[in-house]
């Protein structure tokens, strides 16, 4: 079946660092995947998407790659500050009854320390 | 734009009891989606719909129901709730581009 892993331990970073998470996925072949951010008690805000014929994308200081051999998105957040702590979602597309839906990983936290 | 909007967003319930939990949209979207989350796991897809009137099954449907009467709203339902049910309901649209916008979340408890 299906699977998604990300991290599922916290990743605790210094302020100015960049953080990179992982996002590794077995068993299909996404024709895209997306990353969402979630705070607590929030519902999930969409952040970049990325498409099986792209190896990267950028959006200020943000930057997903996708390595569809490793079968491997990473998701880099430069220069972090405080404001970017939070829980960090991996959904690869799949298909379902003709349409494209989302499998959803884990997500891991990260936290940004001043 | 109010965008994705949900109700309760709390709610206790015993066993056996049944409620309805109402999503609401205003930003004119073709696809609703309900998704259930747990400790430890992702989101897990329970129904969605591609257009008003039709529903469809996702990957957790067993022990609810959906209806999309209104292009607007995407209603789920529990009709006799049970414990493993417990869990923070999610609802979210899209439209074209493959975004997905989801509300703030319905914490349900039951006991």
């Amino acid at each position: 079946s299906q699977k998604i892993e990300q991290n599922s331990e916290a990743l605790n970073i210094q302020e100015g660092k960049t953080a990179t998470l992982t996002c590794n996925y077995t068993n299909y072949s996404p024709a895209y995947l997306q990353w969402y951010r979630q705070d607590p008690g929030r519902g999930p805000v969409f952040l970049l998407l990325i498409r099986e014929n792209e190896k990267e994308k950028r959006k200020e200081r943000l930057k997903v790659t996708f390595d569809t051999t490793l079968k491997q998105s990473l998701f880099h957040i430069t220069a972090s500050q405080p404001a970017d702590s939070a829980t960090y979602l991996c959904a690869p597309s799949a298909s379902l009854g003709g349409y494209n839906k989302l499998i959803f990983g884990a997500g891991t936290r990260l936290a940004v320390h001043p | 734009n109010a965008g994705v909007t949900q109700t309760p967003k709390f709610r206790v319930l015993k066993t056996g009891q049944s409620m309805t939990l109402l999503c609401a949209q205003d930003m004119n979207h073709e696809y609703m989606y309900w998704y259930r989350q747990d400790p430890g796991m992702g989101l897990r897809l329970i129904h969605y719909s591609v257009g008003e009137g039709t529903t469809a099954k996702g990957e957790v449907p067993d022990g609810y129901n959906v209806s999309r009467l209104k292009k607007q709203n995407f209603l789920l339902g529990l009709e006799s709730a049970a414990p493993s049910q417990t869990s923070v309901y999610f609802c979210a649209s899209r439209q074209g581009s493959h975004e997905q916008f989801f509300g703030p979340g319905t914490r349900l408890t039951v006991l």
